[in-house]
């Protein structure tokens, strides 16, 4: 199986950028997702990465994946409030995804 | 269109009870996968269903099942619950094949066992 690595905690100040990192050992993983879950919720899709490429932008956040150190990262532009929450990177294979213990963000003032 | 719907949102049961959770997926979605999430923690899978069959399970004891009905609904299944098992049950729908999509959660079922 998949495991998924994640820092626990990140603050960041608002307007700032933010980096959470994530590495996966499965390297047969054809998508990697980055999911976001507020206080209560489910789980929301933000982006996902195809294994063949090495950086996807959408909008404010950007998608980077290294293969060779099987590190993903996902970079917020100008982070606000509404960005507090837990993010989780997973790794899919046919048909399961294999989560990280998640990154909780807190945007400060 | 709805999303990924899931009842009851919250639902309390006692040790060594019975408990069934039901999720609805997106409309044209036929696959239905099911994830624990204890506090704290990233979901872990418990199950995939397609097209009424069972094509993934992950390591999860015998007491949970689950299925899937022609209009592609599910029900999850736990029996003789534990303490442990108290948790967030999260149903997530994809197309099949689709993966660009992603998995697509509902909100969950909150289980408190006592």
């Amino acid at each position: 199986g998949e495991d998924v690595e994640q820092s626990l905690f990140l603050s960041v100040r608002e307007g700032d950028s933010s980096v959470i990192n994530c590495t996966y050992t499965d390297s047969s993983s054809t998508y990697l997702y980055w999911y976001k879950q507020e206080p209560g919720a489910g789980l929301q899709l933000l982006t996902y990465i195809f294994s063949n490429m090495d950086m996807k932008q959408d909008q404010r956040l950007t998608v980077l994946l290294n293969k060779k150190d099987k590190h993903l990262s996902l970079r917020i532009a100008d982070t606000q409030t509404g960005d507090s929450a837990i993010y989780f990177c997973a790794g899919s294979n046919d048909y399961k995804l294999s989560f990280g213990a998640g990154t909780t963000v807190t945007v400060r003032a | 269109d709805a999303g990924v719907t899931q009842s009851p949102t919250h639902l309390i049961k006692t040790r060594g009870q019975q408990v069934t959770l039901r999720c609805s997926p997106i409309s044209g979605h036929k696959s239905v996968s099911w994830y624990q999430q204890v506090l704290g923690q990233g979901p872990q899978f418990i199950f995939q269903y397609y097209e009424k069959e069972e094509r993934g399970r992950g390591n999860f004891p015998d007491r949970f099942s689950a299925r899937q009905f022609p209009n592609y609904s599910s029900e999850l299944n736990v029996n003789a619950l534990l303490l442990g098992d108290s948790a967030l049950y999260l149903c997530a729908s994809s197309l099949v094949g689709d993966r660009t999509g992603g998995y697509t959660f509902g909100s969950g079922t909150r289980l408190t066992v006592v």
